[in-house]
């Protein structure tokens, strides 16, 4: 299985700051259609995950511009430019270019 | 919109089979492209997928469950179900069920359902 592997564990910012989580993979997610398939997703407290971002960098249907996504190969990040209240919680990515899909560890946000 | 919903008992005992369904609405679950999908999460843990299964039929299961794993459809309800058999207290999670897209992106989620197993 691809090992997704998040840092930080958890991450405490005052609002309005701007706030990165990396995110690194085992082996490389580019697929050979050109494709790169990296996920992240928001799980709020007492809530099921909800998508951000898909391959990358491309922002789910909703998805504040606050938040944006950036990466290649093996390494990705996630950043939220103005953290809000609202973006409490545990950020999780996940790959799917490999049976079966796998997601990091977590980093938990929350605000200072 | 897309909802999902997962119904089931949540007390199961050690030794049973843990059985689960989630009702789609608001989209058919014969619609081409989606796959319906088990995942489940151990208490302030992170998420672990399980399997999926397509309208025809066809199946997926992580290696790591695939012996006691049996995900069905029924097209005419909508539904789609998970079977976890000989489970143990390791089996305690909550199980969500959830849309794939082209069997790349998860896209819509239900609610999630706590299962613990004990006696």
């Amino acid at each position: 299985d691809i090992v997704m592997t998040q840092t930080p564990l958890s991450l405490s910012v005052t609002p309005g700051q701007p706030a990165s989580i990396s995110c690194k993979s085992s082996q490389s997610l580019l697929h050979s259609d050109g494709k790169t398939y990296l996920y992240w997703y928001l799980q709020k407290p007492g809530q099921p995950p909800q998508l951000l971002i898909y391959e990358v960098s491309n922002r789910f249907s909703g998805v504040p511009d606050r938040f944006s996504g950036s990466g290649s190969g093996t390494d990705f990040t996630l950043k939220i430019s103005r953290v809000e209240a609202e973006d409490v919680g545990v950020y999780y990515c996940m790959q799917s270019i490999q049976l079966p899909p796998t997601f990091g560890g977590g980093t938990k946000v929350e605000i200072k | 919109q897309v909802q999902l919903q997962e119904s089931g008992p949540g007390l199961v005992k050690p030794s049973q089979t843990l059985s689960l369904t989630c009702t789609v609405s608001g989209g058919s679950i014969s619609s081409g492209g989606y796959y319906w999908s088990w995942i489940r999460q151990h208490p302030g843990k992170g998420l672990e997928w399980i399997g999926y299964i397509y309208y025809s039929g066809s199946t997926y299961y992580n290696p790591s469950l695939k012996s006691r794993v049996t995900i069905s459809v029924d097209t005419s309800k909508n539904q789609f179900s998970l079977k976890l058999s000989s489970v143990t207290a390791a089996d305690t999670a909550v199980y969500y069920c959830a849309r794939v897209l082209r069997l790349r992106q998860i896209d819509y989620w239900g609610q999630g359902t706590l299962v613990t197993v004990s006696s």
